[in-house]
């Protein structure tokens, strides 16, 4: 079965700090990874994708297919990035979401 | 482009009663989905759709329907409200279902079933 999961409900990090957020995944198949955000009062909306091996905000994911993992990272935390990440896999038609984790930045 | 518009925002429902949620989307995308949120969980797929006329189920069906006339609806029916079924919902579309195609959400509705 296709699962994603996000350990961290909750990550708070001081500003400046480096913040990595954590998404493991199970699927049978080839992945493909998304990493979506949620700020606040602001609709869900893709942050990057493992496919075009961006960086999006200062933010990298790369994709670890012999752990399974999709980490989220950045170097230098800011303010602004406080807001709730999900990671989603695609599935063929479906996506497959995490519970997500809520990060707070602390100024 | 409005994008994805969801509509009403915020809705109370009685046990048994029906509704439907209104979803249009103006950037002509073929796909279109139905999540719902809960407390503390992920989204979970309720429905989507592939294209006008076509539509599949989703992890999370049961208690649900909808259909797909046109290109830009994608209406999610309840029809005998249950207290399960509060939850934050959302439509989402997307060009294509690749990796390179990103989906686009709507605002979302809050459904309070009591």
């Amino acid at each position: 079965a296709q699962r994603v999961t996000q350990p961290e409900k909750l990550l708070s990090v001081f500003k400046g700090a480096p913040v990595e957020l954590k998404c493991n995944y199970s699927y049978s198949g080839s992945p493909e990874l998304f990493w979506y955000v949620q700020y606040s009062r602001q609709r869900l909306q893709l942050l990057l994708r493992h496919i075009s091996r961006e960086s999006i905000k200062g933010f990298t994911a790369d994709l670890n297919k012999g752990e399974t993992s999709f980490h989220l990272k950045k170097p230098f935390a800011q303010e602004e990035d406080s807001a709730m990440y999900y990671c989603a896999l695609n599935g063929g038609n479906q996506f497959y979401f995490g519970t997500g984790t809520s990060l707070t930045v602390i100024p | 482009n409005a994008g994805v518009t969801q509509t009403p925002k915020f809705r109370i429902l009685k046990i048994g009663q029906s509704m439907t949620l209104q979803c249009t989307q103006d950037m002509n995308h073929n796909y279109m989905y139905w999540y719902r949120q809960d407390p503390g969980m992920g989204l979970k797929l309720i429905y989507y759709s592939v294209g006008a006329g076509i539509t599949d189920k989703g992890e999370v069906p049961n208690g649900y329907n909808v259909s797909r006339s046109t290109t830009e609806d994608f209406p999610l029916r309840l029809e005998l409200a249950a207290p399960s079924q509060t939850s934050v919902y959302f439509c989402a579309s997307s060009y294509s279902y690749s990796g390179r195609s990103e989906q686009y959400f709507g605002p979302g509705t809050r459904l309070t079933v009591t």
